[in-house]
């Protein structure tokens, strides 16, 4: 167990609708990255925020946004949701000076249909 | 800008036999490195890391990586395997520039191991 929390673990929904996937990190940690696995595009970094700030952005699409709040969860939200969208969602969370040692909870896995 | 490449997508290899997962990089600034593990239906578990210093490193599992700075590798070996280590493998670098940055993941590379 990484200690970082994700909910909920498996998501079901239709082309068009919106989602809202959630990460808890480990205690203390404050970073939180988001990252999407799929099959054609491998693990690919989406964004990392740092105590409530966004701190660096990768290949997140304009549908996509993300916010950590002030207990420093975070919530990732999909909107417009395509088919290709599907996709196994990991957050991650790290501490300051842990050198980038990134914690990994269990997931979110979205189906778009 | 930074790429990984795993040179293996599936390596089938029998229990207690040696592994080397294989792991080329591309960065145009110093860069961290690591192994990540998946196993099937789980989240990414860190297996070794390598931030400085000696250049074989030791991580959990039994599994060694060595750096190789000329030749920007940082391949991922086991002396000997087990079922249990049955998994996805994926390398991943993130730049020192930039710590608590992402992470730039390789492919991944799937070990079956039979018995």
């Amino acid at each position: 167990d990484s200690g970082v929390t994700q909910t909920p673990k498996h998501l079901i929904t239709a082309t068009g609708q919106r989602v809202t996937l959630r990460c808890s990190p480990r205690s203390g940690d404050l970073s939180v990255y988001w990252y999407q696995q799929s099959l054609d595009q491998g693990l690919q970094f989406l964004i990392q925020y740092y105590n409530g700030e966004e701190r660096a952005k990768g290949n997140i699409l304009e549908r996509f946004s993300a916010q950590q709040f002030p207990d420093l969860h975070s919530e990732l939200n999909l909107s417009s949701l395509e088919l290709g969208d599907s996709a196994l969602y990991f957050c991650a969370s790290s501490g300051r000076g842990s050198y980038n040692e990134q914690f990994f909870g269990p997931g979110t896995r979205l189906t778009v249909l | 800008a930074q790429s990984v490449t795993q040179l293996d997508s599936q390596v089938p290899v029998f229990e207690e036999a040696p592994v080397e997962l294989r792991c080329n990089y591309s960065s145009s600034v110093s860069v961290y490195l690591f192994w990540y593990v998946q196993y099937p239906n789980q989240g990414l578990q860190l297996l070794l890391k390598y931030l400085s210093g000696s250049t074989l490193v030791k991580g959990i599992n039994g599994f060694e990586a060595e750096f190789n700075k000329s030749q920007t590798s940082f391949h991922l070996r086991k002396p000997s395997v087990h079922i249990s280590d049955t998994a996805e493998y994926f390398c991943a670098v993130s730049p020192i520039y930039n710590q608590g940055g992402k992470l730039i993941f390789g492919q991944g590379t799937e070990l079956s191991v039979k018995p």
